[in-house]
This record gives structure tokens, sequence and C-alpha cells, in this order.
């Protein structure tokens, strides 16, 4: 079983502040790594795909970072807004097409 | 085109009972995934069905079956209902590729047992 951590598990920011957050995965097994965000009420949308060690990936002001090496991910986001506010899940998924979801990072942005 | 659909999206059933949610994947989708979400939980994997086969399981008990039909819908069979299988199923469906193509989830079954 793969073990995917998420931190911090909440964040409270100001609008206009840049944030992020760390999605932690065992290396063994490794495909791909994925961020969802789920808004309330909604189903959870897909922001990015990364495989490759190095690999950034840029929506908008979200971006995200990928370290296969260490097991890694950073989703960043910039001068954050009050539809920013969600939980960011961030999932590693196998060879064998299985996903592993984390926690989730719970991210409100205040007006 | 059509996103994922779930139906019932809402539930409420008692113990011992038995219950049987659906999902309809994206057309062209081969790949139905199925997870549980309870309060401070992440999404827990119960299985995934391609082509009408089970290719993965999760670490649930028995009490939890699914099936996939050739339109590659898919039913999620819970038996013997328990407090503790309240819960937001979802489901999500994807090509099916080898390593993880993008999962596009419906909107979620809210199963409440009493």
């Amino acid at each position: 079983i793969l073990n995917v951590e998420q931190s911090p598990q909440s964040l409270h920011v100001q609008e206009g502040d840049s944030t992020n957050f760390t999605c932690s995965f065992p290396s063994s097994n490794f495909y791909a790594l994925h961020w969802y965000r789920w808004e309330t009420a909604k189903s959870p949308e897909a922001l990015f795909v990364m495989t490759l060690n190095g690999d950034e990936k840029k929506k908008g002001r979200i971006s995200a970072t990928l370290n296969t090496k260490e097991g890694y991910s950073y989703l960043y986001i910039k001068g954050s807004q009050p539809e920013d506010s969600a939980t960011y899940l961030c999932a590693s998924s196998n060879t064998g097409n299985q996903f592993y979801f984390g926690t989730g990072t719970s991210l409100t942005v205040i007006p | 085109k059509a996103g994922v659909t779930q139906t019932p999206r809402y539930l409420i059933k008692t113990r011992g009972q038995q219950v049987t949610l659906s999902c309809s994947p994206i057309s062209g989708h081969r790949s139905v995934s199925w997870y549980q979400q309870t309060p401070g939980q992440g999404l827990q994997f119960l299985f995934e069905y391609f082509s009408e086969t089970q290719r993965n399981k999760g670490n649930f008990p028995g009490r939890f079956s699914g099936r996939q039909f050739s339109n590659s819908r898919s039913e999620m069979n819970v038996s013997t209902l328990e407090l503790g299988d309240s819960a937001l199923y979802l489901c999500a469906s994807s090509l099916g590729l080898a390593g993880g193509s993008e999962q596009y989830f419906g909107p979620g079954t809210r199963l409440t047992v009493t």
C-alpha cells in the first residue's frame, strides 16, 4: 500500500497572498502524480498529471513541480483569490493504474 | 460531452440492508474506479473495472463488490450494511491507460446508514 501524505492539512491565507502545499509519496512502483481541486458540493477536478522527475506544469496562477527521486510534489498558487478556496488532493498512480490519494489540503482564501 | 453521472445522489438505508450504486462513465472511457470518502479520511480506493473485468482492488471486505457492463457502466454493491459504511461514494472514469490516465469524477452518492 502506498501512503501519500499532504501538508498542511488546512490553510487560511489572505486574498493576494501566494501559497504552496506539499504532497509526499513513496517512490516504489510510482508512475504518475496527480493534483485535483475539490470545491464544496462539486466533483474533484483534475489540475495536473506529472510523470517525469523535474516536471513542472502551470495553469494560470497555479503551478506544480515533481521530484520523483525524493518523492514529493509542490503545488503553488500565486496571488490567491477567494475562488481558489477548495480542498487540493494529490494522488500517486502506479503502472497498474491504481490511484492512492492523500487526505488533502483545505485552502480558505479570506477576502 | 456528458460527464460522469452517479445515481442515486442520496440514499438512506438501515443496518443489515444492501445497496446498489450506479455510475455511468464518460463516453469512450473503459475504466471505472470507485472510492469511499469518510470524514477525516482521504479517498479510499475500493476497486477498478476495465473492460468488464476487475483490474484492481483495494482493502475492503467482501461485502463490497462491483461489476461493469459492456457499455462500461458500473455498479457497486454493499451487502449487510454497517453504520461505518456511511460515506460519500465517488466513481471516476478514465481511458484506463497504464500508469494512470486522468480520472474524471462523478458527483458522488451520499450513503447514510442508520
